[in-house]
């Protein structure tokens, strides 16, 4: 069956702290690629997304990710990060008309 | 431009009885989808609207359907509640332009508690 896994369910890191969240997913052939974050008492928003091109994609607040299709892989990355990135973190995959989100990861930056 | 708004924000329950939960997408989507997110199980798509039609549905049993309405405005319907229905629900819209490829928009969602 087609998945999405994140593999960290829960992050604690201090701030200055380097950040990768792991994707993995088991479509074949070509997908879109989503990260999406629920901030505390807020809406899922978008934080960046891959259609093409530059497998290197940069998103808002300094995040960034990786797709590589060797590994079905499209982790999320940040080199510094901030308390205000405490938030449960989605990963997204689209293929044709359907689309599976990962289970999540919540990550708490400690102050 | 308002964003997507979703009606009631809590709700409960108890088993056996039935609930209506609407979305208002923004203005112009033409798209809605419907998540169920729990712990455990995390964000888990339900069904998606598009121009009054159900263009795709998950893996969920018949107690829970939806439509939408001409102004693309969604409900979403669940009979005979179970204890396991308890979540929160989101809605989602999109231009849907160019199929799966849109950024969805997601609302505050309704918390669903069934006792």
């Amino acid at each position: 069956a087609q998945s999405v896994s994140q593999h960290n369910h829960h992050v604690i890191l201090s701030e200055a702290a380097s950040l990768e969240l792991g994707c993995n997913y088991s479509y074949g052939g070509t997908v879109n690629l989503f990260w999406y974050v629920q901030y505390p008492g807020q809406h899922l928003q978008l934080l960046l997304k891959y259609f093409s091109g530059d497998p290197l994609v940069k998103g808002i607040k300094g995040f960034e990710a990786e797709f590589i299709k060797s590994k079905f892989s499209f982790n999320l990355r940040k080199p510094s990060v901030q308390w205000s990135d405490t938030a449960e973190y989605f990963c997204a995959v689209t293929r044709d008309d359907k689309i599976i989100f990962g289970k999540g990861t919540r990550l708490h930056i400690l102050p | 431009k308002a964003g997507v708004t979703q009606t009631p924000r809590y709700l409960i329950k108890t088993r056996g009885q039935q609930v209506t939960l609407s979305c208002s997408p923004i203005s112009g989507h033409r798209s809605v989808s419907w998540y169920q997110q729990t712990p455990g199980q995390g964000l888990q798509f339900l069904f998606e609207y598009f121009s009054e039609t159900q263009r795709n549905k998950g893996n969920f049993p018949g107690r829970f359907s939806g439509r939408q309405f001409s102004n693309s405005r969604s409900e979403m319907n669940v009979s005979t509640l179970e204890l396991g229905d308890s979540a929160l629900y989101l809605c989602a819209s999109s231009l849907a332009t160019s199929g799966r490829k849109d950024e969805q928009y997601f609302g505050p969602g309704t918390r669903l508690t069934v006792t």
